[in-house]
């Protein structure tokens, strides 16, 4: 079963506006949120993350907005750029028995029109 | 500072044939980790390790062996290929502490027919 689920699968937005990809998670161990972001022929990167005591989270024109009680976080990309046309994967990290382990969404393709 | 480098770029596997996937880190991480990535299903953890001499199935080990003889490598073995196996894998450290993220390598696209 998905641990954690995103949506929307494909996202067509604008330049210039604001991109939002959700996500939610059933399991309460989870401690660490992080989102990468995957360009063709490339590996997942990370962009940002946010732990749950926290409720928002802005590094440039990246956000994540987190909801503990409802178990849901979103990323929110203002003023779009072609550049921001990736893939795009929330995640959630426990730690079990000493390793860290890293469960991903399923994804979301974003398209930036010029 | 190479990262986490994969080898090889592309491989096509006949049913039933057994390959390994190599990966290398240079940056002495702890926790290393493969993945699969197939359409719709995001990434999948097929085994991960702790440290040298210490690995563990994931969400979707059947069919994959891994070891860790070293703290720099971590193969992951395909003991009798199947189409099922038909994806792209990611190999994956990082240093312990969730705050350090992942460090991806740049995928190895495979092929089962």
């Amino acid at each position: 079963q998905q641990q954690v689920k995103q949506s929307p699968q494909s996202l067509i937005v604008q330049k210039g506006g604001i991109s939002i990809i959700n996500c939610a998670y059933e399991n309460t161990a989870f401690d660490y949120f992080p989102w990468y972001q995957q360009f063709p022929g490339k590996g997942p990167a990370l962009l940002i993350a946010i732990r749950p005591d926290v409720s928002e989270k802005k590094e440039g024109r990246f956000t994540i907005s987190f909801n503990k009680s409802a178990k849901q976080f979103s990323l929110h990309i203002m003023d779009s750029q072609p550049g921001d046309s990736a893939t795009y994967f929330c995640a959630a990290t426990s730690f079990i028995q000493g390793a860290q382990k890293l469960v991903f969404g399923q994804g979301t393709r974003l398209t930036i029109n010029p | 500072n190479a990262g986490v480098t994969q080898t090889p770029k592309f491989q096509v596997l006949k049913t039933g044939q057994s390959m390994t996937l190599q990966c290398a880190q240079d940056m002495n991480h702890e926790y290393m980790s493969w993945y699969r990535q197939d359409p719709g299903m995001g990434l999948r953890l097929i085994h991960y390790s702790v440290g040298a001499g210490i690995t563990d199935q994931g969400e979707v080990p059947n069919g994959y062996n891994v070891s860790r003889s070293t703290t720099e490598d971590f193969p992951l073995r395909l003991l009798s290929a199947a189409p099922s196996q038909t994806s792209v894998y990611f190999c994956a450290s990082t240093e312990a502490g969730a705050e350090y993220g992942y460090t991806f390598g740049s995928g190895t696209r495979l092929t089962v027919v």
